[in-house]
């Protein structure tokens, strides 16, 4: 089966601008996360999707941020406007499992590197 | 506050030796997991041991769970230098939904030499 697919892999922008990343999970898999890496620190949790519905965005930094998630399908993250501390790797991960399923093991995307100057 | 955190930061050794690497986290779980991130890449997930599990076997790789102390433990045997990568330990809560939620620590870097 095919991965979990992230676009673009890296993107430059200026602060103020606006980016956003695009998240493809493996199919039929009805859960899909967002994780964030800034340099040198943990990787925290965004935001988890069933679905097209978000069950929990208690990791979304601020306002800023933006995710949806299209008929259940594809995801989207968009940050408007970004500022300099939004620099950082965005993972996506998506899982078949859903809540109280037990364990969860994610698959993850290669990442979408944001470089905001 | 931060769940998983590894120990150590960075781990060098030459191929063939064992790596061992430690995590610890601060609340009740019902599982851990350990992923492996090569450079550039996605994490890929290793092993899963659940909270009534004290040891467990995939391969070269040995995880240990210590509920009472918080912490666990991966154990790479004869390494090789594909094995150069960062190490991730996961945990997700007890309780309701939780379980869907892993948190991360700040990875560990393996190097093995050739």
């Amino acid at each position: 089966e095919a991965g979990v697919t992230q676009f673009p892999s890296h993107s430059v922008i200026e602060k103020g601008q606006t980016v956003t990343l695009r998240c493809d999970p493996i199919s039929g898999h009805d859960n899909l996360y967002w994780y964030r890496r800034v340099m040198g620190k943990e990787i925290k949790f965004l935001l988890h999707f069933v679905k097209e519905s978000k069950q929990d965005e208690s990791g979304m930094p601020n306002n800023r941020f933006l995710a949806e998630r299209t008929g259940g399908t594809y995801s989207t993250l968009k940050v408007q406007p970004a500022e300099l501390e939004d620099s950082g790797v965005y993972f996506c991960a998506s899982s078949r499992g859903g809540r109280g399923y037990g364990a969860n093991v994610l698959t993850f995307g290669a990442g979408s590197r944001l470089t905001v100057l | 506050s931060q769940q998983g955190e590894e120990d150590p930061q960075a781990l060098s050794i030459q191929e063939g030796e064992n790596a061992t690497m430690n995590c610890s986290y601060k609340t009740s779980i019902n599982n851990l997991q350990w992923y492996r991130q090569n450079s550039g890449r996605g994490l890929v997930h290793l092993i899963l041991i659940r909270s009534n599990e004290r040891e467990k076997h995939s391969g070269r790789l040995r995880v240990t769970l210590d509920t009472s102390k918080k912490s666990s433990s991966l154990l790479i045997t004869a390494s090789r230098a594909a094995d150069t990568a960062s190490y991730f330990c996961a945990t997700d809560g007890v309780g309701g939904g939780s379980n869907y939620k892993l948190t991360f620590g700040k990875g560990t870097l393996l190097t093995v030499n050739p």
